[in-house]
């Protein structure tokens, strides 16, 4: 099992510009979530997803981002368009649906730098 | 909202030294998930344990569910287990999505 692919590992992009962040979780987990880190707010769910819908996105920031799931096997997170204040690492995780198992498993993670 | 608080902040430990992290949680638990965060900004489970005690190398992890609280234990500090402890504790929905406490730094000098 690769475990949780996100891509790219860094992304710099001017403001303005719009961005894809994209992740694969394991397969035959159920849930997938994305989480942002930062220094000042720590590790903030965004958005998470069930079977593919989206459940909850009352994380997201704003109308600037937004998220996918189109199939059981990948999932996007946008941000269009792009501020400085999005500069972050933004991780994907994803989670079994046995319930002695339900720790996550998180990807490596996207470091976006905004200028 | 939903407290997770975690201590000590940081930790500096001699190599080979035990040590002891403690979150405590505001209300009931049902996912209490440890995880370690390396220095290259990995971020690793090492628990899922929303109770009991389980043991993995030399690192244990309890939760006292009926007392709001969690401990991971590290024994034989080694300078790989240095970087950021986060303890996460599930919403209590269906989802149990997570809320992370704000972690420990450690950092274990040789």
């Amino acid at each position: 099992d690769a475990g949780v692919i996100q891509s790219p590992r860094h992304e710099v992009t001017e403001m303005g510009q719009e961005v894809t962040l994209r992740c694969k979780p394991i397969s035959g987990h159920d849930y997938l979530f994305w989480y942002r880190q930062t220094m000042m707010r720590g590790l903030e769910l965004l958005i998470y997803f069930n079977n593919n819908v989206p459940i909850d996105d009352s994380g997201m920031p704003e109308d600037r981002f937004s998220a996918k799931m189109p199939n059981a096997s990948f999932s996007t997170l946008k941000i269009q368009p792009s501020e400085p204040r999005d500069s972050a690492v933004y991780f994907c995780a994803s989670r079994s649906p046995e319930r002695a198992n339900y720790g996550y498993t998180f990807g490596s993670g996207t470091r976006l730098t905004v200028v | 909202g939903i407290q997770v608080e975690q201590s000590p902040p940081d930790l500096i430990l001699q190599e080979g030294a035990n040590s002891t992290l403690r979150c405590n949680f505001s209300d009931s638990v049902n996912n209490l998930q440890w995880f370690h965060q390396n220095p290259w900004g990995q971020l690793i489970n090492l628990f899922y344990i929303p109770s009991g005690t389980k043991q993995n190398g030399r690192l244990s992890a309890t939760t006292v569910a009926t007392e709001r609280y969690s401990l991971l234990y590290i024994s034989s500090s080694q300078t790989t287990d240095s970087g950021v402890y986060f303890c996460a504790k599930g919403d209590g929905g269906a989802t149990n999505k997570l809320i992370f406490g704000t972690g420990t730094l450690l950092a274990v000098q040789p």
